[in-house]
């Protein structure tokens, strides 16, 4: 099966733009989870979906959002870029929600300047 | 909240020195979960436990789950250069979202 994949892999933004990432999860998968990494907070969960439902949210501001379309692909969009969300963007899916394994893709690297 | 707090933070070792790194939960988990990411990489899963005082093995990889189910430890044998990254302990309860701790750097040194 192919994993997890992720576009685009690098992205450089100003601050006040907005940023759409996309996910494509493992054949089968039907929970897609993103989180933010960072060096200093480690990972981050952002927010959590199955089918097409936002099941779980982390505490991070409305700016992020996401959303989960018919064939488990996921998008998660962030708006008003400021410079602190300068981070690796990872996807993780998972065939079933809560404490599934979660198979990670290679992330998206978000410069903000 | 949850909180999953990891220690050390970083760990130096002489290639062929075994390795420990320890996770603790503030509440009881459901699972806990181990992951590793290789520097430049993404995490990749390595194992899972559910049951008090599991204990798992892979090759010179030993993963044990607390008795409590709010600790777990990751012990590697023997380390070589590929062993190298980070090591992230993941718990949960029932269907909440997965906690990650902040991870223990392992270097090598050969």
């Amino acid at each position: 099966k192919a994993g997890v994949t992720q576009t685009p892999r690098y992205l450089i933004k100003t601050r006040g733009q907005q940023v759409t990432l996309s996910c494509s999860p493992i054949s089968g998968h039907r929970s897609v989870s993103w989180y933010q990494q960072t060096p200093g907070q480690g990972l981050q969960f952002l927010f959590e979906y199955f089918s097409e439902t936002q099941r779980n949210k982390g505490n991070f501001p409305g700016r992020f959002s996401g959303r989960q379309f018919s064939n488990s692909r996921s998008e998660m969009n962030v708006s008003t870029l400021e410079l602190g969300d300068s981070a690796l963007y990872l996807c993780a899916s998972s065939l079933a929600l809560g404490g599934s394994a979660q198979f990670f893709g290679p992330g998206t690297r978000l410069t903000v300047l | 909240g949850q909180q999953v707090m990891q220690i050390p933070q970083y760990q130096h070792v002489q290639e062929g020195e075994d390795f420990t790194t320890y996770c603790n939960s503030s509440t009881t988990l459901s699972n806990i979960q181990w992951y590793k990411q290789r520097p430049g990489g993404h995490p990749v899963f390595l194992i899972q436990l559910v049951k008090s005082g599991e204990v798992k093995k892979q090759k010179r990889l030993t993963f044990q789950f607390g008795e409590a189910k709010k600790n777990s430890s990751l012990h590697i044998t023997a380390t070589q250069t590929t062993d190298v990254g980070t090591y992230f302990c993941a718990g949960n309860s029932g269907n909440t979202p997965l906690v990650f701790g902040k991870g223990t750097r392992l270097s090598v040194i050969a």
